[in-house]
C-alpha cells in the first residue's frame, strides 16, 4: 500500500519561507512523477507543481513560479517543496500526490497525503 | 484561471446525475487529459477517472466521463449515499501547467 506523509507545515510570517517534505513507502518511488496540489480553507483544490520521476523535468504553476522549487531525492523515497515569499492568502492545506507514471503528462494522481497545514500570519 | 463547474448538483438514490467542467481551447479542448476527483469533508482527493474516461483500479464503473468541445463531464449512474462528496475536474493547460475546476459538491438527496 502506497503510504504518503506529509510535514514541515506550519505557522510562518508573510515574506517568510518553509520547506515541506512528503515521505513516501511502499512504491518504487523513482518510477513516479509526484506532484504538489493545495487547498485554502473552504476552498477548492489547486495544482502547484509537479516533477517527473526522475527529477529531471519540473511544472509550476504561474502563481508560485520563481518562489516555490519541487525536488525529489529518490533515495530518500522523499519529495519536497521549498516555499518562499509566503504570502497570507497562501494559507492553506498542502498535499503530495503520486502521478500514475513517470512523466507529468496525464494531471492523475492516484494516491495522496493527508496534507500538511500552512498558516502564513504574522 | 480554473475551470468552471456548476457550485451543486443533487439526485436521488438510483439516479444519475452529471457534472460538468468547462474550459477553454487552452486547455480542456485541445487535450484528452481531463482527470476527476471526488473528496469527502476532512480527507485528501480521490482520484476517479483520467484522460477523460478511464477508471483506475477500485473505482465503480458508475463512474464515467466524457469531453466535448472545451467541456468536460463526469456522470454518475445509480446513485447512492456514499457518492455525497466534492467532485473536481482538472486539465492539462500547455505550457507545463494543469488547472483544477471550481469544485461541485454533488448531494443525495
Amino acid at each position: 500500500e502506497v503510504q504518503l506523509l506529509e510535514s514541515g507545515g506550519g505557522l510562518v510570517q508573510p515574506g517568510g519561507s518553509l520547506r515541506l517534505s512528503c515521505a513516501a513507502s511502499g512504491l518504487t518511488f523513482g518510477a513516479y512523477a509526484m506532484s504538489w496540489v493545495r487547498q485554502a480553507p473552504g476552498k477548492g483544490l489547486e495544482w502547484l507543481s509537479g516533477i517527473s520521476g526522475g527529477g529531471e523535468t519540473t511544472y509550476y504553476a504561474d502563481s508560485v513560479k520563481g518562489r516555490f522549487t519541487i525536488s525529489r531525492d529518490n533515495s530518500k523515497t522523499t519529495l519536497y517543496l521549498q516555499l518562499n515569499s509566503l504570502r497570507a492568502e497562501e494559507t492553506a492545506i498542502y498535499y503530495c500526490a503520486k502521478d500514475i507514471g513517470y512523466l507529468i503528462d496525464t494531471g492523475a494522481s492516484d494516491s495522496w497525503g493527508q496534507g500538511t497545514l500552512v498558516t502564513v500570519s504574522s | 484561471s480554473a475551470l468552471t463547474q456548476p457550485a451543486s448538483v443533487s439526485g436521488s438514490p438510483g439516479q444519475s446525475i452529471t457534472v460538468s467542467c468547462t474550459g477553454t481551447s487552452s486547455d480542456v479542448g485541445p487535450y484528452n487529459l481531463v482527470s476527476w476527483y471526488q473528496q469527502h469533508p476532512g480527507k485528501a482527493p480521490r482520484l476517479m477517472l483520467y484522460e477523460v474516461n478511464k477508471r483506475p483500479s477500485g473505482v465503480s464503473n458508475r463512474f464515467s466521463g466524457s469531453k466535448s468541445g472545451n467541456t468536460a463531464s463526469l456522470t454518475i449512474s445509480g446513485l447512492q449515499a456514499e457518492d455525497e462528496a466534492d467532485y473536481y475536474c482538472c486539465s492539462y493547460a500547455g505550457s507545463k501547467t494543469y488547472v483544477f475546476g471550481t469544485g461541485t459538491k454533488v448531494t443525495v438527496l
